[in-house]
């Protein structure tokens, strides 16, 4: 079945500093790419999507760029802030049935100042 | 425009009973998606409804039961609670059809002792 394995946390940066978290994913189809970031004791929020190969998303400063040829979907930030520390999941929906997302562990993101 | 929003926030349950969590969909919105995000987990698919009828499911037993209503809210049902159901329970709603953007609510934390 599908999945998405994103690198392992827990990831400690400081301000202004490069991010990437990488993410990669098995499936069977074509499916649609999203980070999305969970702020403690919230729900999940949307940060960025990707429908189709080559597709690059950005919100709020960060990108990801949908690459078919190595399945691969990385987070990446040019100068982090202490406000972006949170956790960062990766997520497939495939075209078909349900459009249910599949997602990542997870990656732990803390910012220090 | 209202959000996704959940009851209760938090919840404790023994094990053995039952539970009824409840899901207000985004305004517009006619599909409910269920999740299972134990902790230091990603969410994992519980199943979906689609204009009142069930639109897929993922690997839970069927002591996992829902329902969504007419104004397109939704309940997830779990009965005979184990240990292992303690979890966040996250609802997303999407307009459905090729939409691939779900919209999370903050959650249900469910404890089970």
């Amino acid at each position: 079945g599908d999945s998405v394995t994103q690198m392992e946390g827990p990831v400690t940066l400081s301000e202004e500093a490069f991010l990437t978290i990488n993410c990669t994913y098995t499936a069977t189809g074509y499916p649609s790419l999203f980070w999305y970031v969970q702020y403690p004791g919230e729900g999940l929020q949307l940060l960025l999507k990707a429908t189709k190969a080559d597709d690059k998303g950005s919100n709020k400063g960060f990108e990801a760029t949908y690459r078919k040829e190595t399945t691969s979907f990385h987070l990446e930030k040019g100068s982090v802030q202490v406000s972006d520390s949170a956790v960062y999941f990766c997520a497939l929906s495939d075209a078909q049935g349900a459009q249910k997302l599949v997602f990542g562990q997870g990656t732990r993101l803390t910012i220090n100042p | 425009e209202t959000g996704v929003t959940q009851s209760p926030t938090h919840l404790i349950k023994t094990r053995g009973q039952q539970v009824t969590l409840r899901c207000s969909s985004q305004s517009g919105h006619n599909t409910v998606s269920w999740y299972q995000q134990a902790l230091g987990q990603g969410p994992q698919f519980i199943f979906q409804y689609y204009r009142e009828e069930e639109n897929g499911r993922g690997n839970f037993p069927p002591r996992f039961s829902g329902l969504q209503f007419p104004n397109y809210s939704s309940e997830l049902n779990v009965n005979a609670l184990e240990l292992d159901d303690s979890a966040l329970y996250l609802c997303a709603s999407s307009l459905g059809g090729l939409s691939y953007e779900q919209y999370f609510g903050p959650g249900t934390r469910l404890t089970v002792t």
